[in-house]
């Protein structure tokens, strides 16, 4: 069974411009969330998507918003970038049934901006 | 509000010496426990986990912890360490059951030394 995926893996950008990240989940995981990884403040939770439906939030900015796809596959986005959204941004999926499950995490993508 | 804190940044350990990660955690209600390794560049994978049932967990990799409610700990150990285990764990805390949202600890970076 294929793992959580995360395109690009890699990306710079500038002051001010805005990113899409994807996140695509292993096969019959209704259930992605994702994380905001930085030196300075660790693994923060951004928000989690269920079926389609946003099922939780972090507390970012209204810059950072996401959504989900009929096929589970999510993005995120970040508009008018600042030098501190420069992170590792790792997406997690899971089956998103009542009992808490494993989250399986991508590899990231990481994000400099310039 | 939920928190996890990890004690010690950094901890250094001899090859076949005893590995000891401490993990405290806050929560009003029972919590989930998770404790995630991550090598360089990688996401993060699952080591064990606590949901419900017998308070000593094993995991992967001969990882094993124990819950302890009175404590409010769940740290981490394993009996003898191997230059493979060298990465950064993070513990983490889960508390409902309807939303992926994990919190994670600071990290402790684990050194083994030949």
């Amino acid at each position: 069974k294929a793992g959580v995926t995360q395109t690009p893996r890699y990306l710079i950008k500038t002051r001010g411009q805005q990113v899409t990240l994807s996140c695509s989940p292993i096969s019959g995981h209704r259930s992605v969330s994702w994380y905001q990884q930085t030196p300075g403040q660790g693994l923060q939770f951004l928000f989690e998507y269920f079926s389609e439906t946003q099922r939780n939030k972090g507390n970012f900015p209204g810059r950072f918003s996401g959504r989900q796809f009929s096929n589970s596959r999510s993005e995120m986005n970040v508009s008018t970038l600042e030098l501190g959204d420069s992170a590792l941004y790792l997406c997690a999926s899971e089956k998103g049934q009542a009992i808490p499950d494993e989250q399986f995490f991508g590899p990231g993508t990481r994000l400099t901006v310039l | 509000a939920q928190s996890v804190t990890q004690l010690g940044s950094h901890v250094s350990v001899s090859e076949g010496a005893l590995v000891l990660l401490r993990c405290n955690y806050s929560s009003s209600v029972p919590p989930y426990l998770f404790w995630y390794v991550q090598y360089p560049n990688q996401g993060l994978q699952l080591l064990l986990k606590y949901t419900t049932g017998a308070t000593l967990v094993k995991g992967i990799n001969g990882f094993e912890a124990e819950f302890k409610k009175s404590e409010t700990s769940f740290h981490l150990t394993k009996p003898s360490a191997h230059m493979s285990d060298a990465a950064e764990y993070f513990c983490a805390v889960r508390v409902w059951s309807n939303t992926g949202k994990l919190i994670f600890g600071q990290g402790t970076t684990l050194q083994v030394k030949p």
